[in-house]
């Protein structure tokens, strides 16, 4: 039961292009969503992320967009460039989960110049 | 800066040996976790700790065992390792609310033949 989907697993945008990644969620009591961004041989890293109270959370060139009726946010990735090249995950979780994340299966960017 | 390291890198163990995977956190973190990574499935919890002499069940307990000597080290322990436990293995450490970053190591990545 995969309760933080992620529509794609790969993505092939060209250099410059805006890259839009999906994510949908099932538990209404997620209030946190972050998305890691991991380069292949790393560990995950902390790309941006956004709380249930609001619909749009933009830091550079990366920006959320939150839906909280329909359930689902996307991770916009404006002008991408290939050092963007890397596995996205998009993760929920709720207040009384004491930081336990649930990751979606992420999706695989890949920018070609 | 966050720092969480993992040993061994890599790893082959045999079909039925104990394999003991190690993480420390140079963070002061109270929260340790334990991940696996494999294609399709994204990262699923294993294990994770709330502070020194905690252990808690995540999602795929089964197989593992965790143990949480201290605030700085976190054990996963394969009692009986298994060729579907090959994977790799990423820890992280994160303070205690629900909306504070997680930081990962840099992965084990473990073949059981």
């Amino acid at each position: 039961q995969q309760q933080v989907r992620q529509s794609s697993q790969s993505l092939t945008v060209w250099e410059g292009e805006t890259a839009i990644l999906n994510c949908s969620y099932e538990n209404s009591a997620f209030d946190y969503f972050p998305w890691y961004q991991q380069f292949p041989g790393e560990g995950p890293a902390l790309l941006i992320a956004i709380r249930s109270v609001s619909d749009k959370k933009e830091d550079g060139r990366f920006t959320i967009f939150f839906n909280k009726r329909e359930k689902n946010l996307s991770l916009h990735i404006k002008d991408s460039q290939p050092g963007d090249s890397a596995t996205y995950f998009c993760a929920a979780n709720y207040g009384s989960s004491g930081n336990k994340l649930i990751f979606g299966i992420g999706t695989l960017l890949s920018v070609k110049p | 800066e966050a720092a969480v390291t993992q040993s061994p890198r890599n790893k082959v163990a045999v079909t039925g040996g104990k394999v003991t995977l190690s993480c420390n956190q140079t963070n002061n973190h109270n929260n340790m976790y334990w991940y696996r990574q494999d294609t399709g499935h994204g990262l699923r919890l294993i294990h994770y700790s709330y502070g020194a002499g905690s252990t808690e069940k995540g999602d795929i307990p089964d197989g593992y065992k965790a143990s949480r000597p201290s605030q700085e080290n976190f054990s996963l322990i394969l009692e009986l390792a298994t060729p579907s436990q090959t994977s790799v293995y990423f820890c992280a450490s994160g303070e205690r609310s629900n909306q504070d970053t997680q930081y990962f190591g840099p992965g084990t990545r473990l073949l059981v033949l």
